[in-house]
């Protein structure tokens, strides 16, 4: 099965900084690539996805990067917000009937 | 909008109990998930189904059973529930043509 890391398990950022989450999966069949924002007391939800043919993706102040070879894949939040503190989650996996196997998850804070 | 409902927010059950845990989704995913979420664990999968009166092991099934009977729901159950089992589960349902799950509010089980 997979085996996912990522680092670090907590991460304190001055607003207005920049802050990276990395994740390192196992599998290399693993071609679909998400983060999953969750705030304290809801539901996680996507907040930006990649396939295995692209390397990097971005969407406003967040972006994935992918780097296959190395079989790891990274969320870059900038210019972060108080809003932005929360636990982040990335589950490498496959692409539609396939199971995702989740990070342990990043705590985020954003320092004002 | 995407919607999951989780029937129950939180439960008090004794050890030993039988479990009922239920998952509706209305937007005709033919993937539904249960996973258990604990504190530097992240998100494990319990079970998952890709059909009606399918279903799939995760990575921790032990104690745990599932049930499918029609597309839009999708059962988890404790036969007997023990103190190990305290957890918050949470429901997920996705379409095989998009990757994005989509996340009930989560059932906070405590097993006395």
């Amino acid at each position: 099965g997979e085996n996912v890391e990522q680092h670090p398990s907590t991460l304190s950022v001055q607003e207005g900084d920049s802050a990276v989450i990395k994740c390192t999966y196992s599998d290399s069949a693993s071609n679909y690539f998400p983060w999953y924002k969750q705030e304290l007391g809801k539901r996680p939800q996507l907040i930006i996805d990649i396939r295995s043919n692209v390397g990097e993706k971005k969407d406003q102040r967040i972006a994935v990067t992918l780097n296959k070879t190395a079989k790891h894949f990274s969320l870059h939040i900038t210019e972060t917000q108080p809003e932005d503190s929360a636990v982040y989650f990335c589950a490498p996996g496959g692409f539609g009937n396939e199971k995702l196997t989740f990070g342990t998850g990043t705590r985020l804070t954003i320092i004002p | 909008d995407v919607k999951v409902t989780q029937s129950s927010r939180y439960l008090v059950k004794r050890t030993g109990e039988k479990v009922f845990l239920e998952c509706v989704q209305d937007m005709d995913h033919e993937n539904m998930f249960w996973y258990r979420q604990d504190p530097g664990l992240g998100l494990r999968l319990i079970y998952f189904s890709y059909d009606v009166k399918m279903k799939e092991k995760g990575d921790i099934p032990e104690g745990y059973s599932v049930s499918r009977e029609k597309k839009e729901r999708f059962s988890l159950i404790l036969e007997s529930a023990s103190t190990n089992q305290t957890s918050m589960y949470l429901c997920a349902s996705n379409s095989p043509n998009t990757g994005e799950l989509f996340f009930g509010e989560g059932s906070r089980l405590t097993v006395l």
